[in-house]
């Protein structure tokens, strides 16, 4: 069975750092490019961030860019999310997700399955 | 940045009805576009893929249907665990989600 389990979440002042990470199992991750996708409190969806298998392209939203940094290590199977500058904005439940299909590079792709998400609050 | 908009925002129906949701893409998108669910407290479940692929496991009472920039979800006959929200989502571009549309018990 695939599965995503994200951690790392938590309350963060603003300006502040935090590292999220998802482990991955089930599959050859490597073989697979990832994603983060987010989700503000009662709010839609934001893709976020995507990274290739081998963790040599990656692409970001303009909401984040020059801000969050997404790496990977396939010898642990995990998917990592650094964030930095964190803005009140910011707030959200983030989701990993394997990207779909296989042919498609990041991040043209549909997303499945999803972890089940780590909180994260920026707040003062 | 491809803008997908769902409607309505809000479907009221009764179990066994048929419910059809809607999403427009601001752009030409071909048929690249997903259909997810979300249930309360729950990481959304993909249901249909490039408009109209059931994804695995998916009943066949979801089918989606469309192309350009329409594209339509449709549940044959409403069971208690379909009430939800759904979303959209386009892989043409840089993926965008649209903003949702809840189906709730009338």
């Amino acid at each position: 069975e695939v599965q995503l389990l994200e951690s790392g979440g938590g309350l963060v002042q603003p300006g502040g750092s935090l590292r999220l990470s998802c482990a991955a199992s089930g599959f050859t991750f490597s073989s697979y490019a990832m994603s983060w996708v987010r989700q503000a409190p009662r709010k839609g969806l934001e893709w976020v961030s995507a990274i290739s298998g081998r963790g040599g392209s990656t692409s970001y939203g303009d909401s984040v860019k020059g801000r969050f940094t997404i790496s990977r290590d396939n010898s642990k199977n995990t998917l990592y999310l650094q964030m930095n500058s964190l803005r009140v904005e910011d707030t959200a439940v983030y989701y990993c997700a394997r990207n779909l299909p296989q042919t498609a590079a990041a991040p043209y792709n549909w997303f499945d399955p999803w972890g089940q998400g780590t909180l994260v609050t920026v707040s003062s | 940045e491809i803008v997908l908009t769902q409607s309505p925002a809000t479907l009221s129906l009764s179990p066994g009805e048929r419910a059809t949701l809607s999403c427009r893409a601001s752009q030409d998108v071909s048929g690249y576009l997903a259909w997810y669910q979300q249930k309360p407290g729950q990481a959304p479940r993909l249901l249909i893929y490039d408009a109209s692929n059931r994804a695995t496991g998916i009943p066949a009472r979801f089918s989606g249907s469309g192309s350009g920039t329409d594209f339509t979800l449709t549940i044959s006959s409403l069971e208690p665990e379909d009430f939800a929200l759904y979303y959209c989502q386009q892989r043409s571009h840089w993926p965008t989600f649209g903003g949702g549309t809840k189906v709730e018990i009338k």
